[in-house]
């Protein structure tokens, strides 16, 4: 199974920061890489998938890039909406398998 | 807009099966789209459990063993999952999701609202 690794874990930010996440896969998955968002009671939320591109409807605050192994979700100009737990995913390989989550908190 | 609604019991017996649904409403189960079960024990993190295709395809996740069954009923636009010998490490919120075709690529992009199963005499 490919093992996805977040960093880190949790984040203290301030309203009108900008936070970069890190997901790292275990082994080479092109760009077959989604990220996440959710809230506390929440069913997750899509942000991103094909590594880098937008959900229809997703805010262009949110960014990702990344391909292979290594994988980034930056959130500019936080606001309160923002502060979530934030998973990375690969649908490369089946099992299909999620990051730890990181989650964001309110400095 | 694609909705997805679980539906099933809230409590489950030790060593039962558990049943849960998924009614699809605003698009088609038989379009080209994969139709998907995932888990969220309280506290941790998403585990996905399986995946199915309107052809009625299936992939499932070996750390279930062969417990997990996924099911699709086309007549209906919905699909089912059952996991047997439930211990309480099944006790989670319990996510139907499609991992819609764009470009290639198979993405999460609608989720149910998840529902709580528990499992406890």
């Amino acid at each position: 199974d490919i093992q996805m690794t977040q960093s880190p874990s949790s984040l203290s930010a301030s309203v009108g920061d900008r936070v970069t996440i890190t997901c790292r896969a275990s082994q080479g998955i092109s760009n077959y890489l989604a990220w996440f968002q959710q809230k506390p009671g929440k069913a997750p939320k899509s942000l991103i998938y094909a590594a880098s591109s937008l959900q229809s409807g997703v805010p262009s605050k949110f960014s990702a890039s990344g391909s292979g192994t290594d994988f980034t979700l930056t959130i500019s100009n936080l606001q309160p909406e923002d502060f979530a737990t934030y998973y990375c995913q690969q649908y490369n390989f089946y099992p299909l398998t999620f990051g730890g989550g990181t989650k964001v908190e309110i400095e | 807009q694609v909705q997805l609604q679980e539906s099933g019991p809230g409590l489950v017996n030790p060593s039962g099966t558990l049943s849960l649904t998924c009614a699809v409403s605003g698009g088609s189960i038989a379009s080209s789209d994969w139709w998907s079960w995932l888990r969220q024990p309280p506290g941790k993190g998403l585990e996905w459990i399986g995946d199915i295709y309107h052809s009625g395809s299936t992939y499932y996740n070996s750390s279930l063993g062969s417990r997990a069954t996924i099911s699709v009923d086309k007549s209906k636009n919905q699909f089912s999952l059952k996991l047997s010998s439930v211990t309480a490490a099944d006790t989670a919120v319990y996510y139907c999701a499609r991992r819609g075709a764009v470009g290639g690529h198979h993405s999460f992009d609608y989720w149910g609202q998840g529902t709580l199963v528990t499992v406890s005499s």
